[in-house]
């Protein structure tokens, strides 16, 4: 059965303090992991795709990366405005078209 | 303007009450998809449809229905409601053509069922 756990569970930084969420995965064939950021209240927003291992991609403050078994999210120097719940989601060979998300990591970054 | 829009935005019913959720979009995309967010637990996937004739089931089907009434509308329908089905849920859409497979959501509907 295919799984994707994160963690930690909640995260709570200073801001300036770096850190890094972890997604792992256990499928039968991985097709594409993808990042979002879901602020309260709100609908997920996607971030990032990264298809294969070795893969990097950056945005402002936000680096994913992705090896065979876990996926990274790098929060560099983070700004209280980088609060959210990070979700990670799987897209595997045998489920093309779906994605199956994780249950989120909760990122609180105080002033 | 938001190309994912979802109505009703809140919605308080009761047991047994059926309630129709809508979702329609701007973004030009064929693929629709229903979630569900409950604490601890992530999305689930309740359907899904790739074009207007296909609708398929996802993870946690039972007790819900859907219509794709066009490309652009996707509706999910709660037949008896009960309180286990309170939750935060998702539309989502992609684009099948493109190959990239990201999903873009709506806002969601926060729904209690007392």
């Amino acid at each position: 059965e295919d799984q994707v756990t994160q963690s930690p569970e909640a995260l709570r930084l200073q801001e300036g303090e770096s850190s890094s969420l972890n997604c792992s995965y256990t499928v039968s064939g991985l097709r594409g992991l993808f990042w979002y950021r879901q602020d309260p209240g709100k609908g997920p927003e996607f971030l990032f795709t990264l298809y294969s291992a070795g893969e990097e991609k950056e945005k402002e403050r936000l680096k994913a990366t992705l090896t065979k078994k876990e996926s990274f999210l790098h929060i560099t120097a983070p700004k209280p405005e980088d609060s959210a719940t990070y979700l990670c989601a799987v897209m595997t060979t045998d489920s093309w078209g779906k994605l199956q998300f994780g249950a989120g990591t909760q990122v609180v970054v105080t002033p | 303007d938001a190309d994912v829009t979802q109505t009703p935005r809140n919605r308080i019913t009761k047991t047994g009450k059926r309630i129709m959720l809508e979702c329609s979009q701007t973004k030009g995309h064929d693929r629709m998809y229903w979630y569900r967010q409950d604490p601890g637990l992530g999305l689930r996937l309740i359907y899904y449809s790739f074009d207007v004739k296909d609708i398929n089931k996802g993870e946690i089907s039972d007790g819900y229905s859907v219509s794709r009434q066009a490309q652009a509308k996707f509706s999910l329908s709660l037949e008896s409601a009960i309180p286990n089905q309170t939750a935060l849920y998702f539309c989502a859409t992609s684009d099948g053509g493109t190959g990239a497979n990201e999903q873009f959501f709506g806002p969601g509907t926060r729904l209690t069922v007392l």
